[in-house]
């Protein structure tokens, strides 16, 4: 089982559905991230998350740590939004830096 | 945040032959990354590049199949040696800020 768990793998929504994506852990963390790769495949820093709720823009993440869960949510989405969403944790203790992937969410959305 | 630029951002290589991706940062940081992402699976790290010393390497990643060069606190370079068409990846660069992870824009290899 990996460490880092999301899903959907693939969602197809048309143009101003309301998107949720999701992330499951099971190690400790000291820091969740979401990531948006693009087809030619680099990679954006959407949020950093160790607690609570981040909003920017038409996204918000959440985070529950007890629950080891983590949602992205994307309102009024826009085709400019697909894109491959990626989750990754920080594990927690010392000076570790190294980030585990979940496997994505490639996100389409149709006009 | 730190603003990176990856060369090349996609080659199509002969088998046995090697490439060099560079990343060059435009900011001083002391550690950059190395990922591979290979077709339909998540990011793996292949080793962490600090300036001045040999680079860490991963399990399953070896410096004679991926020598890195991390000549001064805003460049880098990752070789693949001997390229197979397992080799064939997007390959990333990253660096750690404060506020975050900052990522190359990838280098799309395919291996022929």
């Amino acid at each position: 089982k990996n460490e880092v768990e999301q899903s959907p793998q693939n969602l197809t929504a048309q143009e101003g559905e309301f998107i949720t994506i999701n992330c499951s852990y099971s190690v400790g963390i000291s820091a969740l991230h979401w990531l948006q790769q693009h087809p030619g495949g680099g990679i954006v820093s959407l949020f950093m998350l160790s607690s609570g709720k981040k909003k920017h823009g038409r996204l918000i993440a959440t985070i529950n740590i007890q629950e080891k869960h983590s949602s992205l949510h994307i309102t009024a989405s826009h085709p400019r939004d697909s894109a491959v969403y990626i989750c990754a944790v920080r594990s927690s203790g010392g000076s570790n830096y190294k980030l585990t992937f979940g496997k994505g969410t490639l996100l389409t959305v149709n006009p | 945040s730190a603003v990176i630029s990856q060369k090349p951002s996609r080659d199509i290589c002969q088998r046995g032959t090697s490439l060099t991706i560079q990343c060059q940062v435009d900011s001083q940081v002391t550690m950059m990354f190395w990922y591979r992402q290979q077709p339909g699976q998540s990011l793996t790290l292949i080793a962490t590049a600090n300036q001045g010393s040999e680079a860490t390497y991963e399990s399953g990643f070896v410096i004679d199949k991926f020598p890195i060069s991390r000549p001064n606190l805003t460049f880098s370079t990752l070789t693949v040696s001997n390229m197979s068409p397992e080799d064939s990846s997007i390959y990333l660069c990253s660096v750690i800020e404060n506020y975050g992870y900052t990522f190359g824009s990838g280098t799309r290899l395919t291996v022929v």
